[in-house]
């Protein structure tokens, strides 16, 4: 079966960096998402991206995040200014159609630690 | 506001045995999914099933099936038959049609015991 693949596994940085969380959605998908869960707690939704463009996004998704989908594989995450709340399991995801009518990929996550 | 709610952090089971874990969820759309989903060690999260809400039959695959209630926002995952291959954190999920976003619970960590 097709895979959501994520890169790295293990990321950690010192806060104030910044960091770039890497998915490669499967290839003919057109919905992709990240979504985090930090340890102990339950998986929230960050943002979804569909036709270059974001198509919605949480309250977590501040000015210190963005999403590029700068190829036609890659779909990245990225955090201008780490702090030590964003430490977390970052999920990537997608989906043929919109969420409620496909199925979601998910990818194995990528655990970012912020020191 | 949406919430899912899973009561039981963690639950254990003898192989071969049945189990159920609990969801229940607060909405007010009534047009909207619930799933179960499965995240073994591995950490990918892997769709067990998936329940439209205007369907009254409760959805099943394999070794998998729900009880839903919609009245009482209820939508639990039966496993029959557990198999040791079964142990995983088991997340309760939920989805307005409409919408772009799942709302997930906190869980349940589901140990099978040989």
């Amino acid at each position: 079966e097709p895979e959501v693949t994520q890169t790295p596994s293990h990321q950690v940085t010192q806060m104030g960096q910044e960091v770039i969380l890497r998915c490669v959605p499967i290839s003919n998908h057109l919905y992709f998402y990240w979504y985090r869960q930090i340890l102990g707690q339950k998986v929230e939704f960050l943002v979804s991206f569909y036709n270059n463009e974001i198509s919605e996004k949480s309250e977590i998704f501040d000015d210190q995040f963005s999403v590029e989908r700068p190829d036609g594989s890659n779909f990245t995450l990225k955090i201008r200014s780490t702090k030590l709340e964003d430490s977390a399991m970052y999920f990537c995801a997608s989906s043929e159609g919109g969420v409620a009518n496909e199925k979601l990929f998910f990818g194995s996550g990528t655990q970012l630690s912020v020191l | 506001a949406q919430t899912v709610t899973q009561s039981q952090p963690e639950m254990s089971v003898q192989e071969a045995e049945t189990v159920t874990l609990s969801c229940t969820y607060d909405t007010s759309e009534s047009d909207y999914y619930l799933f179960w989903y499965k995240q073994p060690p591995s950490r990918q999260m892997i769709l067990v099933i998936r329940q439209e809400a205007y369907k009254q039959q409760n959805a099943t695959e394999n070794r998998f099936s729900v009880n839903f209630q919609k009245a009482a926002k209820s939508f639990s995952l039966k496993i029959s038959d557990s198999q040791l291959g079964d142990a995983a954190m088991y997340f309760c999920a939920y989805t307005v049609v409409t919408g772009n976003q799942f709302y997930f619970g906190t869980g349940t960590s589901l140990t099978v015991i040989p």
